[in-house]
C-alpha cells in the first residue's frame, strides 16, 4: 500500500510555456502533499506544503506566481511551472501525507523537467 | 539537517564492509527523523524511521542512531553490498502542524567489489 504515482517522469519544454505536474496518491487519501525541487548532486528542497481544499504554503524564496500548485482532491495535488526558463530545469518530487497512522510520507518517482 | 546546496560527499566502501553515514540537524525541536536511499533518476526510498525518544533503532541490515545532545544522527549498514550503491539523506520532521520533512545534503556511497 501507499502509493504515490508522478507524472510526466520527464518532460521537455520550451521557454516561455507552462509545465503542469501531477501527484496521485493511489490507494490512501492524502491530506498533506508535499513538493520539493532537486538539481543534480544536491539534496531535496521543500518547495511548498499543500493541503487538500486550501491554498498552498510556500518555503521562503519559492515564487508562488511562478509555481502553481492545487490541491483539488485529497488523492491529487498538481504543480504547474509557469512561464519556464532554463534555470527552472531540475527533478521535481512530491511526497504525500495519509491521515492513517501507518501512512508516513510517500514519495512520487519524481519528474525531471528539461527546459531549453 | 545539514546545509543544502552543498555537492554531495562521497563514502567509498568495500562489498561486505559495514558502512556508517552521518548526519547532522539543526533543529532541537524536530521529533522525528528518516533515512533515504535514492537512487539515480527516481525518488527517496524509505529505509528506516526512528522517533526523537529513542536512541537507536534496527531494521534489516540497517541501525539508526540518534544523539539528540550534539544532534547527530547515523545510519549503519551491515555487509554492504552492490545494490546499497546510491544517495542517502537524512530528513527530519521539524514538529510543525504540517509535518514538514526538510532533508540534509546527503551522502553518495559507491559500494566497490
Amino acid at each position: 500500500g501507499a502509493v504515490v504515482s508522478q507524472h510526466p517522469s520527464w518532460v521537455i519544454c520550451k521557454s516561455g510555456t507552462s509545465v503542469k505536474i501531477e501527484c496521485r496518491s493511489l490507494d490512501f487519501q492524502a491530506t498533506t502533499m508535499f513538493w520539493y525541487r532537486q538539481f543534480p548532486k544536491q539534496s531535496l528542497m521543500l518547495m511548498a506544503t499543500s493541503n487538500e481544499g486550501s491554498k498552498a504554503t510556500y518555503e521562503q524564496g519559492v515564487e508562488k506566481d511562478k509555481f502553481l500548485i492545487n490541491h483539488a482532491s485529497l488523492t491529487l495535488s498538481t504543480l504547474t511551472v509557469t512561464s519556464a526558463h532554463p534555470e527552472d530545469s531540475s527533478f521535481y518530487i512530491c511526497s504525500a501525507r495519509g491521515g492513517a497512522a501507518n501512512y508516513g510520507y510517500t514519495f512520487g518517482s519524481g519528474t525531471r523537467l528539461t527546459v531549453v | 539537517g545539514e546545509s543544502v546546496g552543498l555537492h554531495l560527499p562521497t563514502l567509498s566502501v568495500q562489498e561486505g564492509d559495514n558502512s556508517i553515514i552521518n548526519c547532522a540537524y539543526s533543529n532541537s525541536a524536530s521529533d522525528y527523523f528518516i533515512w533515504y536511499k535514492q537512487e539515480s533518476g527516481k525518488g527517496p526510498q524509505f529505509i528506516i524511521d526512528i522517533r526523537s525518544n529513542m536512541d537507536k533503532r534496527q531494521g534489516q541490515r540497517v541501525t539508526v542512531l540518534l544523539n539528540k545532545t550534539v544532534k547527530h544522527l547515523s545510519l549503519q549498514i551491515a555487509a554492504t553490498q552492490p545494490g546499497d550503491s546510491a544517495v542517502y539523506f537524512c530528513a527530519e520532521n521539524e514538529g510543525d502542524s504540517w509535518g514538514k520533512l526538510q532533508f540534509g545534503a546527503g551522502t553518495q556511497v559507491v559500494v566497490t567489489p
